[in-house]
């Protein structure tokens, strides 16, 4: 079975800390994807890699960056979090190739106050 | 652009009464259509999907979906719905020839099941 992990289920962080969400995925899979989840919006893609050191903005790019240095690890950054980034952050890879079925990670349920 | 519309919120449904989610998409042609599944405090888990073919999907935990393409829609079915289902739904789309795999998702609609 495909397996996506996040670092973390719960966190809370001040306003203006640097925050990092980590993912990683144990099936070799090429692409992967950082959404954030909040009630009555879905999910909104913030960014995606289609390889190592490559990444493509989403939806939603501002205030977040990403890193992906190791293809099974993709990271999510808020250089400077703010209250309007609490929400759930979900990680998603695929294997590549033309297909579209994402596989998700357990979810991180964000805080900063 | 494409996108795909859940016009329900959130529905109730009895234990044993069957079950309708709808979902329509707006895209010049056909494209790959999922749903998904998510439990509270869970992540996504993939219920079914179409590519093509038979327009009659079956998926996981009894789920089955069927494509219209005169609606534009893939509506989400199971005749007698569990506790167990009680949980939010997503409808997604990946256009045929999409970079990177994307899917553009639905709003969701949340499934609550009376006893």
């Amino acid at each position: 079975d495909v397996k996506v992990t996040q670092s973390s289920r719960y966190l809370v962080k001040r306003t203006g800390e640097k925050v990092f969400l980590e993912c990683v995925q144990d099936m070799d899979h090429e692409n992967m994807f950082w959404y954030r989840q909040d009630p009555g919006l879905g999910l909104r893609l913030i960014y995606f890699s289609y390889d190592v050191k490559m990444k493509e903005k989403g939806d939603i790019p501002e205030g977040y960056s990403v890193s992906r240095e190791k293809k099974e690890r993709f990271s999510l950054i808020l250089e400077s979090a703010s209250t309007n980034q609490t929400s759930m952050y979900l990680c998603a890879s695929i294997p590549g190739g033309g297909s579209y079925e994402q596989y998700f990670g357990p979810g991180t349920r964000l805080t900063v106050t | 652009a494409q996108s795909v519309t859940q016009p329900d919120i959130h529905i109730t449904v009895s234990e044993g009464a069957s079950l309708e989610l709808r979902c329509n998409y707006s895209y010049g042609a056909t494209p790959y259509l999922f749903w998904y599944v998510q439990s509270p405090g869970q992540g996504l888990q993939l219920l079914l999907k179409y590519f093509s073919g038979d327009t009659l999907v079956q998926g996981i935990k009894g789920f089955e979906a069927e494509f219209k393409r005169s609606q534009s829609s893939f509506n989400l079915r199971k005749p007698s719905v569990h506790w167990s289902d009680a949980a939010e739904y997503f409808c997604a789309v990946a256009p045929h020839g999409g970079s990177q795999g994307n899917l553009i998702f639905g709003k969701g609609t949340k499934l609550s099941v009376k006893p």
